[in-house]
């Protein structure tokens, strides 16, 4: 079974601050992604990456970063937080190659940002 | 870009009764189309999928249609039961990312 882990359940911070959100997926998976939640506005994509070193800016990438240093490791980084960057974040992954395949998703991080 | 509207934002049923979600996409090269479960507090887990060279699909309980011509796909549950509250998501997939509905929030009450 596939397993997506995001390092932290809930996370506090201050604004100003440069906040890190780590997922790691154990199967292998070519293509990941950070998506945020937010009520009434369902997932919003902020960045994918389709390999090593490679990313592509979603719908709403502004004041955000990625890094994928390794193939089972999707970073997101929030350069400087600020509070309306307050939110459900969900990373995802999924097989490469050809589309339509299933996301699998990790269980999410609620970030806080005072 | 891909765009997808999912209605309705809410909907109450009683226990036994049908539930229909409907969601419409605007890219015609989406070819994918997942429907997600989300429970309190849990990640979204996938429920049924459907390939845009198939009609309908179904899973016990669970249907999806979907209609190329006109672009939208749906979500039908039969039967509804207590467990099946939820927020539900549909999604549409045009290239590599999923993008998503802005979900359906689903109480089935007994």
């Amino acid at each position: 079974d596939v397993k997506v882990t995001q390092s932290s359940r809930y996370l506090v911070k201050r604004t100003g601050e440069k906040v890190f959100l780590e997922c790691v997926q154990d199967m292998d998976h070519e293509n990941m992604f950070w998506y945020r939640q937010d009520p009434g506005l369902g997932l919003r994509l902020i960045y994918f990456s389709y390999d090593v070193k490679m990313k592509e800016k979603g719908d709403i990438p502004e004041g955000y970063s990625v890094s994928r240093e390794k193939k089972e490791r999707f970073s997101l980084i929030l350069e400087s937080a600020s509070t309306n960057q307050t939110s459900m974040y969900l990373c995802a992954s999924t097989l490469g190659g050809i589309g339509n395949q299933p996301q699998h998703f990790g269980d999410g991080t609620r970030l806080s940002i005072l | 870009g891909e765009n997808v509207e999912q209605h309705p934002s809410t909907l109450s049923v009683q226990e036994g009764d049908s539930a229909v979600i409907k969601c419409t996409y605007s890219d015609s090269a989406s070819n994918y189309f997942p429907w997600y479960k989300q429970e309190l507090g849990k990640r979204p887990q996938l429920i049924i999928d459907i390939r845009s060279n198939v009609g309908e699909k179904k899973d016990q309980r669970i249907a999806v249609t979907l209609n190329k011509t006109a672009k939208h796909f749906s979500l039908h549950i039969t039967e509804t039961q207590p467990e099946d509250s939820a927020v539900y998501f549909c999604a549409a997939l045009p290239g590599t990312a999923l993008i998503f509905g802005k979900g359906t929030t689903l109480s089935v009450s007994s």
